[in-house]
């Protein structure tokens, strides 16, 4: 069966330090990943994806990227935090080819202050 | 901004009702729709899809229905319990990657 994971899943950061979330897939290969964020009270704003290794796109400008390392393995980062960027952040994938159903990690909060 | 909204923010059920939660999306062109349900401090889970060339599909205890002519989704979820308090969310297709979320529905169940 098909996990995701990731981690950390609290985070506390201030204004102006780096930021690094990871996920990783298991139990498929050559999967669509998803970074969304969602503010509190709010619905899922899609950040970035990814439909191959190294191919990433963005979907807002912001101060945050996105890396595809591995197959199974996305990465979200920041170099320098903005107070704005505190929210929840969700790893998602699919199954490669095209749409279908978002299958969603457990979340990362950041607070950044 | 949203492709894709919801009618209202909140929904208070009392057990045992039927719940029906609504959305409408202004792509007309999207192909595939999935609620999911979203419990506190967790990621959302699928609850139920739907293709544009169905107008109704049922799992269990859910029913989705779809009214392309009006991009109108509903959710119906029948004897709501008190596990079905969350946040509800739909979403669509509106390309072959990526799926727009709505703002999503609290919906509250009282004993």
């Amino acid at each position: 069966s098909q996990t995701i994971h990731q981690w950390p899943a609290t985070l506390v950061q201030p204004v102006g330090s780096p930021l690094s979330l990871e996920c990783t897939v298991e139990g498929t290969s050559n999967p669509n990943l998803y970074w969304y964020r969602q503010a509190a009270g709010r619905g899922l704003q899609l950040l970035f994806y990814s439909v191959g290794i190294g191919q990433i796109s963005s979907e807002v400008p912001q101060n945050l990227s996105a890396s595809r390392p591995q197959d199974r393995q996305f990465i979200l980062s920041s170099k320098k935090l903005l107070l704005s960027d505190s929210g929840f952040y969700l790893c998602a994938w699919s199954r490669g080819g095209s749409t279908g159903e978002l299958f969603f990690g457990e979340g990362s909060r950041l607070t950044v202050l | 901004g949203e492709s894709v909204g919801l009618h209202l923010p909140t929904l208070s059920v009392q057990e045992g009702d039927n719940s029906i939660i609504n959305c409408a999306y202004s792509n007309s062109a999207s192909d595939y729709f999935i609620w999911y349900k979203q419990e506190s401090g967790k990621g959302p889970q699928f609850i139920i899809d739907i293709r544009s060339n169905m107008d109704k599909r049922q799992g269990q205890r859910v029913t989705v229905l779809l009214n392309k002519t009006v991009k109108h989704l509903s959710l119906q979820i029948a004897a709501t319990q008190p596990g079905d308090s969350a946040v509800y969310f739909c979403a669509e297709n509106d390309n072959d990657y990526k799926l727009s979320f709505g703002a999503g529905t609290t919906v509250t169940v009282r004993a």
